[in-house]
């Protein structure tokens, strides 16, 4: 399996509090992605990376921001969290981007109060 | 309509059959396409990528890809128990926008 650890695996957190969900990879790849899955819509992208400090917009980034100091690292933060944030998150990497595969991480379970 | 389209299910599949998951996407520029299965509560896992027209087989399953009409379907082969799973069909368009489909819910009925 792919080196890919997420933390924490499950949140509770109130609305109106920041979260920062933590992305750890050890396999060096360049591309990280972050992904929520809902009922009904799939795994939707929030925002990814493609090197250190170069990161861009997915289709569902607004409330959520990223950062990436470290190749092996990527954070997800919810500046506010909203009930409507409440979801999966997972964190994928790839080695050359979308037009190979991506390999997950175990996920992380948020729920907001 | 939704830029990449699977039948939710569940589809029920008696053990040792073919399980046929079918996929429709609606952009033309399309270039990479996936197959990922996630079971209950764990992450999705790639177990089929298809990059050209036709057929590419790996074990007891096989991707087809018709860019033509704009479909992709996964054949899994002397089905059993452990294939009960949601697949998700994924679709490349622009640049890093991998487009999930909801999932098939596969059941195989032993």
């Amino acid at each position: 399996d792919a080196g890919i650890t997420q933390s924490p695996r499950h949140k509770v957190t109130e609305t109106g509090t920041p979260v920062t969900l933590r992305c750890h990879q050890t396999e060096n790849h360049r591309y990280m992605y972050w992904y929520r899955q809902d009922p009904g819509h799939g795994l939707r992208l929030i925002h990814y990376s493609y090197g250190v400090k170069d990161t861009d917009k997915g289709e569902v980034s607004d409330g959520y921001s990223v950062s990436r100091s470290k190749t092996e690292d990527f954070l997800l933060t919810l500046e506010s969290a909203t009930s409507s944030q409440t979801s999966v998150y997972f964190c994928a990497i790839s080695e050359s981007g979308v037009n190979s595969p991506l390999h997950f991480g175990n996920g992380t379970r948020l729920t907001v109060t | 309509q939704k830029e990449v389209e699977q039948n939710s299910g569940p589809l029920s599949v008696p053990e040792g059959a073919i399980a046929s998951l079918n996929c429709t996407y609606s952009d033309r520029g399309s270039q990479s396409f996936f197959w990922y299965r996630q079971y209950s509560g764990k992450s999705p896992e790639l177990i089929m990528s298809i990059y050209s027209n036709g057929d590419k087989e790996d074990g007891r399953f096989t991707a087809q890809l018709n860019k033509a009409s704009q479909y992709v379907s996964l054949l899994i082969r002397d089905s059993q128990p452990s294939d009960s799973a949601t697949y998700l069909c994924a679709v490349t368009r622009w640049a890093e926008k991998l487009t999930f489909g909801t999932g098939t819910r596969l059941t195989i009925i032993p």
